[in-house]
Order: C-alpha cells, then sequence, then structure tokens
C-alpha cells in the first residue's frame, strides 16, 4: 500500500524567505512522487515529479525536490517565496504512475 | 492550450436529485480520473478510466455513483440521489497512460 504524509496543515512564511514543505511516503515498489499546487478555485497543477533518474528535481516557479530514499522523504523548497506562491501544496506517490494517492495538503501563506 | 474542461462548474441541488457532471479530457488522452475533494477527507480517487474502458471504481459509492464514457470526448460521474454528503468539489483529470494527470477545474457542488 502508498500513502504520504504530509507535516503541517499550514505553514507561514516571510517574502523572501526559504519555502520548505514536508513530505515522507510509504510505497511497497520504488515509487513515483509528485508535487501539485492548487490555487483557490482552480485545479491540482503539477509542479514537479520524480521518476527514478535524478533525486533532485526541479520544477516550475523555481520550486525543486530531493528524494531521499534512507528518509522516505520528498520535501519541496524554493530559495525564496514571492506572494503568488501563496496557495495550497500537495504532495502524491504512485507504485504504477497511475493510480495516484494524495496527502492531505499543506496550505503555504506567504506574509508581506 | 489544451485542458480538461469540466461542467457545470457549479450546481446547487436538493436531496434526492440526480447529479450528472461531465468532464472533456484533452484530445488523444486516453486515461480519464474522477476525484472528490472535502474538507474533511481531502482528496479522494473516485473512479478511472483507460481507453474508456473502467480500470477501478473502488472508491466511489456504488449505490448512488455511477460513472460512464460514453465516447473518448466525454466523461460522465451521475449521483442518483444525491446526499448532503455528497457536497464537495469533483475533479476530473486526463493523462496518457504512465505520463502525468491535468487536473479540470472542477465542478463544486452542494447538495441542500
Amino acid at each position: 500500500a502508498q500513502s504520504v504524509t504530509q507535516l503541517g496543515s499550514h505553514v507561514s512564511v516571510s517574502e523572501g524567505a526559504l519555502v520548505l514543505l514536508r513530505c515522507n511516503y510509504s510505497s511497497s515498489v520504488p515509487p513515483y512522487l509528485f508535487w501539485y499546487v492548487q490555487y483557490p478555485n482552480q485545479g491540482l497543477q503539477l509542479l514537479l515529479k520524480y521518476t527514478s533518474a535524478a533525486t533532485l528535481v526541479k520544477g516550475i516557479n523555481g520550486f525543486e525536490a530531493e528524494f531521499k530514499k534512507s528518509e522516505t522523504s520528498f520535501h519541496l523548497t524554493k530559495p525564496s517565496a514571492h506572494m503568488s506562491d501563496a496557495a495550497e501544496y500537495f504532495c502524491a506517490v504512485s507504485d504504477d504512475y497511475q493510480k495516484v494517492t494524495f496527502g492531505t495538503g499543506t496550505k503555504l501563506q506567504v506574509i508581506p | 492550450d489544451a485542458r480538461v474542461t469540466q461542467t457545470p462548474r457549479h450546481k446547487v441541488t436538493e436531496m434526492g436529485q440526480e447529479v450528472t457532471m461531465r468532464c472533456q479530457p484533452i484530445l488523444g488522452h486516453n486515461t480519464v480520473f474522477w476525484y472528490r475533494q472535502t474538507m474533511m477527507q481531502g482528496l479522494e480517487l473516485l473512479a478511472y478510466f483507460r481507453n474508456r474502458a473502467p480500470l477501478d471504481d473502488s472508491g466511489m459509492p456504488k449505490d448512488r455513483f455511477s460513472a460512464e464514457m460514453p465516447d473518448a470526448t466525454l466523461a460522465t460521474l451521475k449521483i442518483q440521489p444525491s446526499e448532503p454528503r455528497d457536497s464537495a468539489v469533483y475533479f476530473c483529470a486526463s493523462g496518457l497512460a504512465k505520463e502525468t494527470q491535468y487536473f479540470g477545474p472542477g465542478t463544486r457542488l452542494l447538495v441542500l
């Protein structure tokens, strides 16, 4: 069975500060891992995905995530937060790249 | 810019009424997913299809929900009869097998 745990349902950062959103996964096979972003009243949009190539994955809008097998983690980071980054972020895992299990989401607030 | 479209975007109905939600996947995508998002449960996979055939509908309440793909350009999700606990945002997503899912904007359903 696959699952993800997102630590912190709400995270607040100051504009220009580092963004760190945490995600730990559980999977019986080498997983595919994803981060999606959801802006208010919109669907989810893919930020980045890990598919067993490079462990450091770069995505859109300056975000990146590092796959750490020893820690079963796939944390999302951005060096400098922008006001437009305020949204809800979902970590997700799949063992076959089709049936995806989503985390409960982390709402990111960016303080001016 | 190809997008998944969903209609209606908002639906208010009374308990016991039939609700039909429609999704037009991105042209060429062979896999279609239906998700439900609520505050309490987060994002749940209800069902998904590949090449119009249902692959998994284990997340869907069978007694009142049904999902179909009459053709490659249309997926439908029906609730009959609807109940207040069905109030949620319903998302459709499409993709190619083993590739990223693209989400529609969702149908916001309120059952009174």
